[in-house]
């Protein structure tokens, strides 16, 4: 069963436009969720995380809402850039130190 | 940004045979991981290691599996014998603190088992 659940596998927007990336998990222990992006060839970078204590964390155009009593968060990027096609991987912390239960990515494409 | 470095970056070997991936850490980092991303699917945690012992293992480290960091050299994963299930790609991650640090990603070492 999967832990950490990503919507949608892969999402194509166009330059400008707010692209809205999803995710959902099971256990309720989770109490940290970052975001990695991934650039083809190579390993995933931290682009922003958010605590389960906060609603919403920003950062530039990047943007995570936060809805514990669901299990949701969601990831938004605004004016979107073709720079920022890549993979998104949402991940979540609880107890252990360092282990990080992934997503399985959503693929974005950034059209100018 | 601090930056993790893997070798090889692709290996292919006969099963059977072993293998050992290197990681070289982000050098003032005291957290070390191995994560595993069979193609099209999520990374998995593997293991994490730290003050030259594994704290933690998941149920996909088996017992063919060992890591080690010699002397403050590379960070390595062996895998002695090697399966067919074993080709994914390995991430290797680091980090200064436990518990609240931010993990940093290498490149990862595709290891293709025939």
């Amino acid at each position: 069963q999967q832990q950490v659940r990503q919507s949608p596998q892969s999402l194509t927007v166009w330059e400008g436009e707010t692209a809205i990336l999803n995710c959902s998990y099971e256990d309720s222990t989770f109490n940290y969720f970052p975001w990695y992006q991934q650039f083809p060839g190579e390993g995933p970078a931290l682009l922003i995380s958010i605590r389960s204590v906060s609603d919403k964390k920003e950062d530039g155009r990047f943007t995570i809402f936060f809805n514990k009593r669901e299990k949701k968060l969601s990831l938004h990027i605004t004016d979107s850039q073709p720079g920022d096609s890549a993979t998104y991987f949402c991940a979540a912390r609880a107890q252990v130190v360092g282990q990080l239960t992934f997503g399985r990515g959503t693929r974005l494409q950034v059209y100018a | 940004g601090p930056k993790v470095l893997q070798i090889p970056s692709h290996q292919i070997i006969d099963m059977g045979q072993m293998v050992t991936l290197n990681c070289d850490p982000v050098s003032n980092h005291l957290y070390f991981y191995w994560y595993k991303q069979i193609l099209g699917q999520q990374m998995e945690f593997l293991v994490n290691f730290y003050n030259g012992k594994v704290m933690e293992k998941s149920k996909l480290f088996k017992d063919q599996f060992s890591v080690e960091r010699p002397d403050g050299s590379y960070f390595t994963l062996k895998i002695q014998p090697t399966a067919l299930e074993d080709s994914a790609v390995y991430f290797c991650a680091s980090s200064l603190t436990g518990r609240t640090g931010q993990l940093y990603f290498g490149e990862g070492s595709k290891l293709t088992v025939l």
